[in-house]
């Protein structure tokens, strides 16, 4: 069974662009979670999907948004890029959005702006 | 507010060695799960284990143990007989049950495993 995958691996962007990252959930998980690992700043959780919808957002701005697609595949949009916006991103999922279901890690982007 | 800590930055050790991975979590919740991930440097969060606060038994996975501890909020990681392979950034986590069914994962900053032959 395939686990998460994210595409593309490298995305290299020049400051003030748009980079979108895309992600498919393990077969049969609703909820995809996007997380930013940026050096010096550790894992920081940014963006929930569940069922189609943006159910919660970490501390970021809105330049940072995705969406998630009745197949349950997601895309991250990152708009008006900035050099600390080069990090690795993660996705992951689960079966759903609840307390008792693990969560399952992708590989990541890795995203650097220059 | 909940936190992971891993006070261990970098663990260096020489193969067959025994190594132990701290971790000490806050939380006001009764109801939470711990995680330890492994993070190889292609990138990968590796899912190694998760307990639930209601089950304080040790657990043992091959070479891995683990060690929950409620008393003392640790979740301790044991690798006996390390080998190169297990080489790698190691994650311990937190989740939470957050509004509306969100599960929110707090990780610690990582221990970085050196494992040299």
């Amino acid at each position: 069974e395939a686990g998460v995958t994210q595409s593309p691996t490298h995305l290299i962007k020049t400051r003030g662009q748009q980079a979108t990252l895309r992600c498919s959930p393990i077969s049969g998980h609703t909820s995809v979670y996007w997380y930013q690992q940026a050096l010096g700043l550790g894992l920081q959780f940014l963006l929930w999907y569940d069922e189609g919808e943006e159910r919660n957002r970490g501390n970021f701005p809105p330049r940072f948004s995705g969406r998630q697609f009745p197949n349950y595949s997601s895309e991250l949009n990152v708009n008006a890029l900035e050099l600390e916006d080069s990090a690795l991103y993660l996705c992951a999922s689960s079966l759903v959005g609840y307390l008792s279901h693990t969560i399952y890690f992708g590989e990541g982007s890795w995203l650097t702006v220059v | 507010a909940q936190k992971v800590t891993q006070a261990q930055t970098e663990i260096s050790v020489v193969e067959k060695e025994d190594v132990t991975l701290d971790c000490v979590y806050e939380t006001r919740d009764t109801t939470y799960y711990l995680f330890w991930y492994k993070q190889p440097p292609s990138g990968e969060l590796v899912f190694l284990i998760r307990r639930n606060s209601f089950d304080e038994q040790n657990e043992i996975s091959g070479r891995y143990s683990w060690n929950f501890q409620k008393s003392t909020s640790s979740f301790n990681f044991t690798i006996t007989a390390s080998q190169v392979v297990d080489s790698a950034v190691y994650f311990c986590a937190l989740s939470e049950a957050g509004g509306d069914g969100f599960q929110k994962l707090v990780f610690g900053t990582g221990t970085r495993l050196l494992v040299s032959p």
